[in-house]
């Protein structure tokens, strides 16, 4: 049972524009988020994260907004970049128990 | 301070053997948590531990076991290996409160022949 899900496999968007991606979960007991990004071979590398008493948290060109209702939660970023080509894992946890991953996007920036 | 260090990076084995991979946490770090990740199947979860005792189990078979030390380090075992066993392992460590985030190793790719 995928509790969070990524429904596009893939992204592509023009350099300078802005990237959305999305991730959704089932479980409402999830009180903690974050986004990673993946380049092949390697470990994901952490990006950005926010609690369920916010909604949105933002670091540079990074923003996270999380809809509790919707039970949805998305990565903005702005201006895209080239070397921000990777995929992007988003992942959920309740409580500090184990984090449920997302089968993550894979976003292209065309320069 | 360092990151999280996964040996080794590269493993291949054949059907049938088994295999061990280590993970070193970032110091101060008492959870560590284990993935699989194949082609189009995300990160999927195997087991944390936390000081010293599995803390959380996902659901594969019994050939994948794992264990912590007292200094935190991490090991996995695998057994009888299996084709459908090659894939990236990736370890992960965190403070172990109950909000905080988690930092990925390298990886160790292991190829089953």
């Amino acid at each position: 049972d995928q509790q969070v899900k990524q429904n596009s496999p893939s992204l592509s968007v023009q350099e300078g524009r802005i990237s959305i991606l999305n991730c959704d979960y089932t479980n409402s007991m999830f009180d903690y988020f974050l986004w990673y990004k993946k380049y092949p071979a390697e470990g994901p590398t952490f990006l950005i994260s926010i609690s369920s008493i916010k909604d949105k948290n933002e670091d540079g060109r990074f923003t996270v907004f999380l809809n509790k209702s919707a039970k949805h939660l998305s990565l903005h970023i702005v201006p895209s970049q080239p070397g921000d080509s990777a995929v992007y894992f988003c992942a959920a946890s309740a409580m500090g128990n184990q984090f449920y991953f997302g089968t993550g996007t894979s976003l292209t920036v065309i320069p | 301070k360092a990151g999280v260090t996964q040996t080794p990076r590269y493993l291949i084995k054949t059907r049938g053997q088994q295999v061990t991979l280590s993970c070193s946490p970032i110091s101060g770090h008492r959870s560590v948590s284990w993935y699989q990740q194949t082609p189009g199947q995300g990160l999927q979860f195997l087991f944390e531990y936390f000081s010293e005792t599995q803390r959380n189990k996902g659901n594969f078979p019994g050939r994948f076991s794992g264990r912590q030390f007292s200094n935190s380090r991490s090991e996995m075992n695998v057994s009888t290996l299996e084709l459908g066993d090659s894939a990236l392992y990736l370890c992960a460590s965190r403070s172990g409160e109950t909000t905080d985030t988690q930092y990925f190793g390298p990886g160790t790719r292991l190829t089953v022949l």
